[in-house]
């Protein structure tokens, strides 16, 4: 599976966007990008995932460069519960496991 | 639609004991995988399997077994407990082929005195 780099941390102000980034540069071709989070202490939580199209659903949004090489994870309105560890994992869609890095540390503050 | 049950929720272990941490879904996945979580630290990959009767090791087996005789449930036995397998432990479960994410589990906190 492809490594991939993110930020140790990020601030954002609740109601404002956060955008996430995530480098991904040895993307193969089919490989996805998925995103999942942990908030303090419990199991963490799927998010989204994308091949080479965007995608948003209820929770989030996923920006996909052209390239494949990077993303850009997006809470458009965060809020003090979006405080977590954010993960972005690169595999195949028929992966058998999940191998998470460090993440990024988002703290939402007022 | 329970999801992912794990039990129990908290154990304190003796040295050189043994147990069985229980991990159970309802989902009728195919894939289901054991993590552990040391303070502060990421999730790392112990046991996994993609179907009963068929299991792998992930970044760090020793000291633990795995078995899935059945599709619902996956549990990781600790053979002699040790203080340096004091975390959280976490399954996880996902359906095969599917390309969809995985459901964790709330957790098991274990720790080994």
């Amino acid at each position: 599976d492809a490594k991939t780099t993110q930020p140790t941390s990020m601030d954002c102000a609740e109601g404002r966007a956060a955008n996430l980034p995530c480098n991904h540069s040895t993307i193969s071709g089919n490989e996805y990008v998925y995103w999942y989070r942990q908030i303090h202490s419990q199991g963490p939580q799927y998010i989204i995932h994308g091949l080479k199209n965007n995608e948003t659903n209820e929770m989030a949004s996923l920006i996909i460069t052209e390239d494949r090489k990077s993303s850009t994870l997006i809470l458009p309105h965060a809020t003090l519960r979006d405080t977590a560890v954010y993960y972005c994992i690169v595999m195949t869609g028929t992966a058998s496991k999940l191998t998470f890095g460090t993440g990024t540390r988002l703290q939402v503050t007022l | 639609n329970a999801g992912v049950t794990q039990t129990p929720k908290f154990q304190v272990l003796k040295t050189g004991q043994s147990m069985t941490l229980q991990c159970a879904q309802d989902m009728n996945h195919e894939y289901m995988s054991w993590y552990r979580q040391d303070p502060g630290m990421g999730l790392r990959l112990i046991h996994y399997s993609v179907g009963a009767g068929i299991t792998d090791q992930g970044e760090v087996p020793n000291g633990y077994n795995v078995s899935r005789s059945t599709t619902e449930d996956f549990p990781l036995r600790l053979l002699s407990a040790a203080p340096s397998q004091t975390s959280v432990y976490f399954c996880a479960s996902t359906r095969s082929g599917k390309n969809t994410g995985y459901t964790f589990g709330s957790g098991t906190r274990l720790t080994v005195v």
